[in-house]
């Protein structure tokens, strides 16, 4: 059964913080992606990446980057948060030979 | 650029009614569209899906149809049930593997009374 866990579920940031968003996945799947879910927006690609410390950019990059030094992690960093950045923010993961794309739980962070 | 635009946000049927969600992509090279549900307070699953090989792929309940010409693709589901309420997005692809992304829809908001 696969697993996609985040680090939190809910999280409270200022305006200007340094954010951390983790993801790790437990079925060694080579690709992994940040999406953020808004209401009436659906879910739009933030990064995605498609082995260990390869990213590309995705829809919406402006404000964010991302790590990947281990193929079960993926981190999702704001640099100087903002306000606009309040979202849902989903991360996922998929093996290179297709198949299901499959989400974690989700963290939904509020920028104050 | 890409984009897949998905019709209607919501959608309200009574318990046994036939729902229809449709999706339209531009990009031509797309062949791979899966669709996926989101129940309240939980993460998107797969559900179905189709590459542009096929017309149709049924599973159940749970139908997908694609027009390669029009550029669009349709979720159908028969005998509606309370449990189908959630929100479902379509998404197209150029692969289902590989470094190929999703492009996603807005979502439709699927409301099944009793």
């Amino acid at each position: 059964d696969v697993k996609v866990t985040q680090s939190s579920r809910y999280l409270v940031k200022r305006t200007g913080e340094k954010v951390f968003l983790e993801c790790v996945q437990d079925m060694d799947h080579e690709n992994m992606f940040w999406y953020r879910q808004d209401p009436g927006l659906g879910l739009r690609l933030i990064y995605f990446s498609y082995d260990v410390k390869m990213k590309e950019k995705g829809d919406i990059p402006e404000g964010y980057s991302v790590s990947r030094e281990k193929k079960e992690r993926f981190s999702l960093i704001l640099e100087s948060a903002s306000t606009n950045q309040t979202s849902m923010y989903l991360c996922a993961s998929r093996r290179t030979g297709g198949g299901e794309q499959y989400f974690g739980p989700g963290t939904r962070l509020t920028v104050t | 650029g890409e984009n897949v635009e998905q019709h209607p946000s919501t959608l309200s049927v009574q318990e046994g009614d036939s729902a229809v969600i449709k999706c339209t992509y531009s990009d031509s090279a797309s062949n791979y569209f899966p669709w996926y549900k989101q129940e309240l307070g939980k993460r998107p699953q797969l559900i179905i899906d189709i590459r542009s090989n096929v017309g149709e792929k049924k599973d159940q309940r749970i139908a997908v149809t694609l027009n390669k010409t029009a550029k669009h693709f349709s979720l159908h589901i028969t005998e509606t049930q309370p449990e189908d309420s959630a929100v479902y997005f379509c998404a197209a692809s150029k692969g289902a593997s590989g470094t190929y992304k999703y492009i996603f829809g807005t979502g439709t908001r699927l409301k099944v009374l009793a």
